[in-house]
């Protein structure tokens, strides 16, 4: 298995905190990538990294930042959190654009 | 605008009987497609892909895909099911040089004893 590690695992948070979500990996791989996963609408995109300090906006990413410090870090940050985030988050990596992307185990937040 | 269509949400087999599941998806260029499974409460894991070459590709856990071009198809197929098959079904295809992945809304495989 990849090492991709995700934390927190679960969190559960009120309307209006901030909230960041990390992404860990020991593959160095140069792509990450957050998703947010709802039902009824699979896996999508909230924001890409191609290396250190080089991101992108993916379908969904308003309310949404990242950054990118290091190779193994991407942080994924709720400015001020709202219901409509509630969701299952999953961080991916890829060694280069358009390979196989390999994922974490998610993390399951809720915005009350 | 490209997209990938899984015509089923749920499906339902016996164990031992055949499975076949959908996926249709729309882009301007050659795609790069890929099938990943979730059990419940894991995160996704890669069964196969296609990037070129033999249009029949083999994956992991004995499933298969062919990729139709003109049919704008790439379904997953596995010639009998076990009932550790019980999961979520993804089809993606990739969307640029990023690597950007778009998603089938998933289909929720259910085998019967």
């Amino acid at each position: 298995d990849a090492g991709i590690t995700q934390s927190p695992r679960h969190k559960v948070t009120e309307t209006g905190t901030p909230v960041t979500l990390r992404c860990h990996q020991t593959e160095n791989h140069r792509y990450m990538y957050w998703y947010r996963q709802d039902p009824g609408h699979g896996l999508r995109l909230i924001h890409y990294s191609y290396g250190v300090k080089d991101t992108d906006k993916g379908e969904v990413s308003d309310g949404y930042s990242v950054s990118r410090s290091k190779t193994e870090d991407f942080l994924l940050t709720l400015e001020s959190a709202t219901s409509s985030q509630t969701s299952v988050y999953f961080c991916a990596i890829s060694e280069r654009g358009q390979e196989t992307q390999y994922f974490g185990p998610g993390t399951r937040l809720l915005v009350l | 605008a490209q997209s990938v269509t899984q015509p089923d949400i749920h499906i339902t087999v016996s164990e031992g009987a055949s499975l076949e599941l959908r996926c249709n998806y729309s882009y301007g260029a050659t795609p790069y497609l890929f099938w990943y499974v979730q059990s419940p409460g894991q995160g996704l894991q890669l069964l196969l892909k296609y990037f070129s070459g033999d249009t029949l590709v083999q994956g992991i856990k004995g499933f298969e895909a062919e990729f139709k071009r003109s049919q704008s198809s790439f379904n997953l197929r596995k010639p009998s099911v076990h009932w550790s098959d019980a999961a979520e079904y993804f089809c993606a295809v990739g969307a640029s040089n990023t690597g950007k992945l778009i998603f089938g809304q998933g289909t929720t495989l259910q085998v019967k004893p």
